[in-house]
């Protein structure tokens, strides 16, 4: 079955960029997508992209695909407080309606 | 507008109870979905509901049962929970796999 694959925490200062790295298995997947859940609350949708792009920039989000290599990244540029989350990566299956999610990778921001 | 809501919040159980948790969303979606949280796992698709009127399994659909009551209302219920159930679970509704809102969750403690 598919499978994503993320590590677990990442630890950056205010200012800096931040990159959440992201591995998939499912070479069928059609769209990749990554949301950002805050402590208490559910998840919301960041940012997407379609599998035969190999970058999305979107503010101070950029998107990273590498298809041959099934990975993918996100950049956060000028990181904030604000970005201290759990930043989950997700792949959407090319048949049915299924979405795979990574376990999650929990970004500190220190001042 | 409210988007996705949930109840309820937080709710514990004793092994063998039963119980349903409610979604409603007012954002006039067709599709609604149930996912369950678990440490370092993700989430992991329960039941999906592509419209009103229609259900179908995800990936973890055992020991669980789900109504789409009409197109705002998707229940989720438990009938004879147990302590593998523990969980956070969250509704979402979406007109396609690339705008799903989710709700705010619902933590359960099966005891």
């Amino acid at each position: 079955g598919e499978d994503v694959e993320q590590s677990l925490f990442l630890s950056v200062r205010e200012g800096d960029s931040s990159v959440i790295n992201c591995t998939y298995t499912d070479s069928s997947s059609t769209y990749l997508y990554w949301y950002k859940q805050e402590p208490g609350a559910g998840l919301q949708l960041l940012t997407y992209i379609f599998s035969n792009m190999d970058m999305k920039q979107d503010q101070r989000l950029t998107v990273l695909l590498n298809k041959k290599d099934k990975h993918l990244s996100l950049r956060i540029a000028d990181t904030q407080t604000g970005d201290s989350a759990i930043y989950f990566c997700a792949e959407r299956e090319a048949a049915g309606n299924k979405l795979t999610f990574g376990g999650g990778t929990r970004v500190l921001v220190k001042p | 507008n409210a988007g996705v809501t949930q109840t309820p919040k937080f709710q514990v159980l004793k092994t063998g109870q039963s119980m349903t948790l409610q979604c409603a969303q007012d954002m006039n979606h067709n599709s609604m979905y149930w996912y369950r949280q678990d440490p370092g796992m993700g989430l992991r698709l329960i039941y999906y509901s592509a419209s009103e009127g229609t259900t179908d399994k995800g990936e973890v659909p055992n020991g669980y049962n789900v109504s789409r009551l009409n197109k705002r209302e998707f229940s989720l219920r438990l009938e004879s929970a147990a302590p593998s159930q523990t969980s956070v679970y969250f509704c979402a509704g979406g007109q396609s796999y690339n705008e799903q809102f989710f709700g705010p969750g619902t933590r359960l403690t099966v005891l």
